[in-house]
């Protein structure tokens, strides 16, 4: 079975400083892993995604996160965050085989303070 | 490229009445489905994978006769809530797949419900 567990239910930073949000994998196969941003009452947002090709993958808004399978982690970094950024982020697994089903972590909310 | 639009964006019910949400792909071919659920400040679950033109796969616990999928066309699936009752309210998001797109799904802006 796949599964994804994120480490932290609420992150609060200051805005300018970096991000953090953390996740860690299970899988019995090479996983294929995403992390989506959700907005207030607003569809999933898609941040970036690893498939199996380099390990440290950049995403949309100057995010980006490295996958260490030694670790089984696939955390979401941010050099500065922005007040924009203020959001609830998801760690994705997609499921091979079954009909590449999507499992859902727990989310982070993050919150961006001035 | 790849969008995905739901119709209505929020609704509200009275209780025993049915609600029907519209999901559609824009842009491109759908032939796979997915309609999620979101319980406030909760991750999504998978509801129901629907391919065009055949019956829908419903997860464990879902109830298939409470929630009616219907993937009639490449552009459209529709998730009815039949009989809705207060502990039906929600979130409901629904994301789209075509075959050459690599596997990934597209994910709609979702849509509120709340029954009264």
């Amino acid at each position: 079975a796949q599964s994804v567990t994120q480490l932290d239910s609420h992150v609060s930073v200051s805005e300018g400083t970096p991000v953090l949000l953390r996740c860690n994998y299970s899988s019995s196969y090479s996983p294929s892993l995403f992390w989506y941003v959700q907005h207030p009452n607003k569809g999933l947002q898609l941040l970036l995604k690893y498939t199996s090709a380099a390990t440290l993958v950049k995403g949309i808004n100057g995010f980006e996160a490295e996958f260490k399978k030694s670790e089984t982690s696939f955390h979401l970094t941010k050099p500065s965050a922005h007040m924009s950024d203020a959001a609830e982020y998801f760690c994705v697994v997609r499921i091979t085989g079954g009909g590449n089903k999507l499992t859902f972590g727990t989310g982070t909310q993050l919150k961006v303070e001035l | 490229g790849a969008v995905v639009s739901q119709h209505p964006s929020w609704v509200i019910c009275k209780s025993g009445t049915s609600v029907k949400i519209e999901c559609r792909s824009l842009d491109f071919q759908a032939t796979t489905m997915f309609w999620y659920r979101q319980f406030p400040k909760q991750s999504l679950m998978l509801m129901a994978t629907s391919n065009e033109g055949s019956k829908a796969t419903y997860e464990q616990g879902v109830e298939k006769d409470k929630f009616l999928i219907n993937h009639a066309s490449l552009t459209l699936s529709t998730l009815t809530v039949t009989s809705a009752h207060p502990e039906d309210s929600s979130f409901y998001i629904c994301s789209a797949r075509g075959d050459r797109m690599n596997y990934e799904q597209y994910f709609g802006p979702g849509t509120r419900l709340t029954v009264t």
